[in-house]
């Protein structure tokens, strides 16, 4: 059971703005960075964000991301449909000395 | 091309073994630390086991403790997952994945364990 949760789906139109969150504890996403992952099934999940808010080379800049106490969040400022697809995000867990996944949040443009 | 590939999945009774391995291509392998993660029918990412750059150090999600072991080749660009005493469970696809900020992700090779 993963400790990191997220809402099942979320959903928009084209060119609306999306939002998904993560919520933690102290232990992980209160203490340490989070990554956020995008992955069309059948495909190999892609790293979207990184240390809270920083988007690899060739991530369009519509993806962003934060962190604030607790609980984390990435939005899509102008969802396409290429969007559509489960985003995850992630954390380092120091009592694992493993990575911890959040529940994952369907997208459907 | 950097990329990661995996193989050796297959179908498997429960209580059998499995190998897993994952050629990486187009970065140095032994400067990273390297993970599994699996995906089960209908769930989440699921982070596996990672081990260090040399393989002094290993670490395992509590499900899979004693039964999976992760180890690696430099040499051979090869990262590999032992699967034994498996169960229905563990029915997945397993990703190799480059453990620095899981950056790069292998397509991933599918599991099936059957009881």
């Amino acid at each position: 059971q993963s400790v990191l949760t997220q809402p099942p789906s979320a959903s928009g139109t084209p060119g609306q703005r999306v939002t998904i969150s993560c919520s933690g504890s102290s232990s992980n996403i209160g203490s340490i960075t989070v990554n956020w992952y995008q992955h069309v099934p059948g495909t190999a999940p892609k790293l979207l964000i990184n240390d809270d808010n920083r988007r690899p080379s060739g991530v369009p800049d519509r993806f962003s991301g934060s962190r604030s106490g607790t609980s984390a969040s990435l939005a899509i400022s102008a969802l396409q449909s290429e969007d559509e697809a489960d985003y995850y995000c992630a954390a380092w867990h120091d009592s694992l000395n493993g990575y911890v996944f959040g529940t994952g949040t369907k997208v459907t443009v | 091309e950097v990329q990661l590939v995996e193989s050796g999945g297959g179908l498997v009774q429960s209580g059998g073994s499995l190998r897993l391995s994952c050629a990486a291509s187009g970065f140095t392998l032994s400067d990273y630390w390297m993970s599994w993660v699996r995906q089960a029918p209908g769930k989440g990412l699921e982070w596996v086991a990672n081990i260090k750059q040399d393989g002094s150090e290993r670490y395992y999600v509590d499900s899979v403790k004693g039964r999976l072991t992760i180890s690696r080749d430099n040499a051979r660009n090869l990262v590999y997952l032992q699967m034994n005493s498996l169960r229905a469970e563990d029915t997945a696809v397993y990703h190799c994945v480059r453990a620095w900020q899981f950056d790069l992700w292998g397509r991933g090779t599918l599991v099936t364990v059957s009881s």
